[in-house]
C-alpha cells in the first residue's frame, strides 16, 4: 500500500524559504508523477506543481517565480522550496501521487495527510 | 490558464436524497476532469477520474458526466458519510487547476 508522509518546519519567517519533503513508502518515486497541493484556512484546494522521477517539472504560474521541487530517487521522495514566504502561505501542504493510465494524465489518487505550515515572525 | 468553476457553492440535503454538482471550464478540457470529497480535517480523497471512471473502492451512488465544458458530479442516495465538500480538478494541461468546491451539508 502506497503511503507519502510531509514533513518539515512548522513555523517560518516572513522572507523566507519553506522546505518540504514527501518520503514515499510502498512505491518508488521512479514510477509515477507526484504532485504539491495547499489549502489556506478555510479555503480551497491549490495545485502548486508537479514533478516526475527524471525531474521534469511544472509550476502553478502564480507561484513560479518562488518555487523549486525536485526529486531524489535514492531516498525515494521528492521536494518543495517556497522562497519569500508571507503570511499568505500560511496553509496545509499536502503531498500526492499523480494518476496515469493509458487514457492519459489523471487526478491524485493517493495523498499525504497534509502538514501545517504557519507563516510568522 | 484553464479556470474552473462550480455550482452551487454550498446545498443542504437530507439521506436519501439525489445530489448533483456542477463544474464547468473556461475552456475545452475533453474528459480531463477529476473530482475529490474532502471531509474536514482530511486530505482529499479522488471520487472519479477522467470525468466518469469511478475511482477503486468508491461506492456505485457516485457517478459523473460530461465532456468539453461542463461536468456534472451525482450522488444517486446521499448517505450521512457524504457530507463534505466536494472538488473538481482539470488535467488537460500540464498546469492543474481546482474549482473553488461546493459543500454538502444538512
Amino acid at each position: 500500500q502506497v503511503q507519502l508522509q510531509e514533513s518539515g518546519p512548522g513555523l517560518v519567517k516572513p522572507s523566507e524559504t519553506l522546505s518540504l519533503t514527501c518520503s514515499v513508502s510502498g512505491d518508488s518515486v521512479s514510477s509515477y508523477y507526484w504532485s504539491w497541493i495547499r489549502q489556506t484556512p478555510g479555503k480551497g484546494l491549490e495545485w502548486i506543481g508537479n514533478i516526475n522521477y527524471s525531474g521534469n517539472s511544472n509550476y502553478n504560474p502564480s507561484l513560479k517565480s518562488r518555487i523549486t521541487i525536485s526529486v531524489d530517487t535514492s531516498k525515494n521522495q521528492f521536494s518543495l522550496r517556497l522562497s519569500s514566504v508571507t503570511a499568505a502561505d500560511t496553509a496545509v501542504y499536502y503531498c500526492a501521487r499523480i494518476m496515469i493510465t493509458f487514457g492519459g494524465v489523471h487526478g491524485m489518487d493517493v495523498w499525504g495527510q497534509g502538514t501545517t505550515v504557519t507563516v510568522s515572525s | 490558464d484553464i479556470q474552473m468553476t462550480q455550482s452551487p457553492s454550498s446545498l443542504s440535503a437530507s439521506v436519501g436524497d439525489r445530489v448533483t454538482i456542477t463544474c464547468r471550464a473556461s475552456q475545452s478540457i475533453s474528459t480531463y476532469l477529476n473530482w475529490y470529497q474532502q471531509q474536514p480535517g482530511k486530505a482529499p480523497k479522488l471520487l472519479m477520474y477522467a470525468a466518469s471512471s469511478l475511482q477503486s473502492g468508491v461506492p456505485s451512488r457516485f457517478s459523473g458526466s460530461g465532456s468539453g465544458t461542463d461536468f456534472t458530479l451525482t450522488i444517486s442516495s446521499l448517505q450521512p458519510e457524504d457530507f463534505a465538500t466536494y472538488y473538481c480538478q482539470q488535467s488537460s494541461t500540464i498546469t492543474f487547476t481546482f474549482g473553488p468546491g461546493t459543500k454538502v451539508d444538512v
